[in-house]
């Protein structure tokens, strides 16, 4: 089982649309969670961090299931500037370590 | 600029020949990482650096591959008679983090370079 794994997609919407991306992870001891965005030959930035409590950022709300190793982000009202890659990403394989493991991404498009 | 910078953008060279890669991180950032990234895939942990401390690193680092980051600051990954399964990107990011006596503290966000595309033919 691939430690981190996400929807294959690509998801095609049109403009306006609401999509929601879903990650699970198999590591239990990992400690932080993320989304990061990856435009095209372009390197990873930082979406938004995963909390367990939920976190909203305007249009994009990200959720974090820690007893079903299950984390998830919506994106509401897309604009077709959402259009890339987005990445289920985990920080760390237990005490101490601050790797970064990230899905193999999930590609949006947006469409006018 | 003050991000992330990696040095060369795009290398092509041949199999067997060596290739070393530069990185400099944030001035303040303490912490370094490598990562590598193939067609279709998300990017994968090679090691990590606190200062001048190497202090992960992946299996995917086999003994060809060596980083080193000598005064705490820029940091090169020279990988050795490179293979064409050695093509990817290189991608270097940098983040700040703080050890307390009682343990190493949390981390901040990891920032990434524009990354070093590497082909071998």
């Amino acid at each position: 089982r691939k430690e981190v794994e996400q929807d294959p997609g690509p998801f095609n919407v049109p403009e306006g649309a609401t999509v929601a991306f879903n990650c699970t992870y198999s590591n239990s001891a990992s400690q932080s969670f993320f989304w990061y965005r990856q435009d095209c030959r372009k390197e990873p930035k930082l979406l938004m961090s995963v909390y367990s409590s939920g976190n909203e950022d305007g249009r994009f709300t990200a959720q974090l299931n820690r007893a079903s190793q299950y984390i998830s982000l919506l994106i509401r009202d897309s604009k077709l500037s959402d259009s890339a890659t987005y990445l289920c990403v985990v920080e760390g394989t237990g005490a101490g370590s601050y790797q970064l493991t990230f899905g193999k991404g999930t590609k949006l498009s947006v469409i006018p | 600029d003050t991000g992330v910078s990696q040095d060369p953008r795009h290398k092509i060279t041949k199999r067997g020949q060596n290739v070393t890669f530069r990185c400099d991180p944030i001035s303040e950032h303490n912490r370094l990482y490598w990562y590598r990234q193939t067609l279709g895939q998300g990017p994968e942990f090679l090691t990590y650096f606190q200062n001048e401390a190497q202090l992960e690193k992946s299996r995917l680092l086999s003994n060809r591959f060596s980083a080193e980051r000598p005064k705490g600051s820029f940091s090169t990954l020279e990988i050795q008679r490179t293979e064409q399964g050695d093509s990817a990107m290189y991608l270097c990011a940098s983040s700040f983090g703080y050890i307390s006596s009682i343990s190493v503290g949390d981390s901040y966000e990891q920032y990434f370079g524009p990354g070093t595309r590497l082909t071998v033919t």
